[in-house]
């Protein structure tokens, strides 16, 4: 079974500044996709950036984006310029590709403060 | 736009009671999911649909069951809610297994 792992439960950051969060994840599948969740204090999940395994170069939108190392099995999420709409609880996904009921194994998050 | 709608934004139930959260999808979506968020723990599975009356479990099933009788519908049943139930619920919908899911708004359940 894949697992993932978020391990800082809480990270803050100043308004303009860049943080990354972290992601680690274990399989034993070769094709699958990664993903970053937001969920603002609405509780919307919203998908932030997604990754395919098969892909060497990393994801970007706009001021979001990863270092996906697939040796490693990291994930990490890169947030520049940081905003106050940024704060939110962050969370990494894994699914395996193609299968038609995969489900998505999730993170525990990583809570996220901007500091103004 | 996609819409996922849960029923309930809060609910407070009685232990003992049987408790039916409701998801409605509006855009002809196979798979649909349940899963359970608690602190600490991120989202966990607790069962899926990809099909009209076709389920299978998640991580933890126990203490729930579903229906999906319909579609759009995939309902999640609590047949004697208990205290350690007392959590948030999130349904998600999706296409197909190759494209992103979408989720509700969630419903913050108490059983007291």
């Amino acid at each position: 079974a894949q697992t993932v792992t978020q391990s800082q439960p809480e990270m803050s950051v100043q308004e303009a500044e860049t943080v990354t969060l972290s992601c680690t994840y274990d399989t034993s599948e070769s094709d699958y996709y990664l993903f970053w969740y937001k969920q603002p204090p609405s509780r919307q999940m919203i998908l932030v950036i997604r990754q395919e395994a098969y892909k060497q170069q990393n994801a970007t939108e706009n001021r979001f984006s990863v270092n996906f190392q697939k040796a490693a099995k990291s994930f990490s999420l890169k947030i520049s310029d940081s905003q106050l709409g940024d704060a939110a609880m962050y969370f990494c996904a894994y699914r395996s590709a193609g299968t038609s009921g995969s489900r998505l194994t999730f993170g525990e998050g990583t809570q996220l403060t901007v500091n103004p | 736009d996609v819409k996922v709608t849960q029923s309930s934004r809060y609910l407070v139930k009685r232990t003992g009671e049987k408790v039916f959260l409701e998801c409605v999808q509006d855009m002809d979506h196979e798979n649909m999911f349940w899963y359970r968020q608690d602190p600490g723990l991120g989202l966990r599975l607790i069962y899926f649909s990809y099909d009209v009356k076709m389920k299978e479990k998640g991580d933890i099933p126990e203490g729930y069951s579903v229906s999906r009788e319909k579609k759009e519908r995939f309902s999640l049943i609590l047949e004697s809610a208990s205290t350690n139930q007392t959590s948030m619920y999130l349904c998600a919908s999706r296409l197909d297994g190759y494209t992103e899911a979408f989720f509700g708004q969630g419903t913050r359940l108490t059983v007291v």
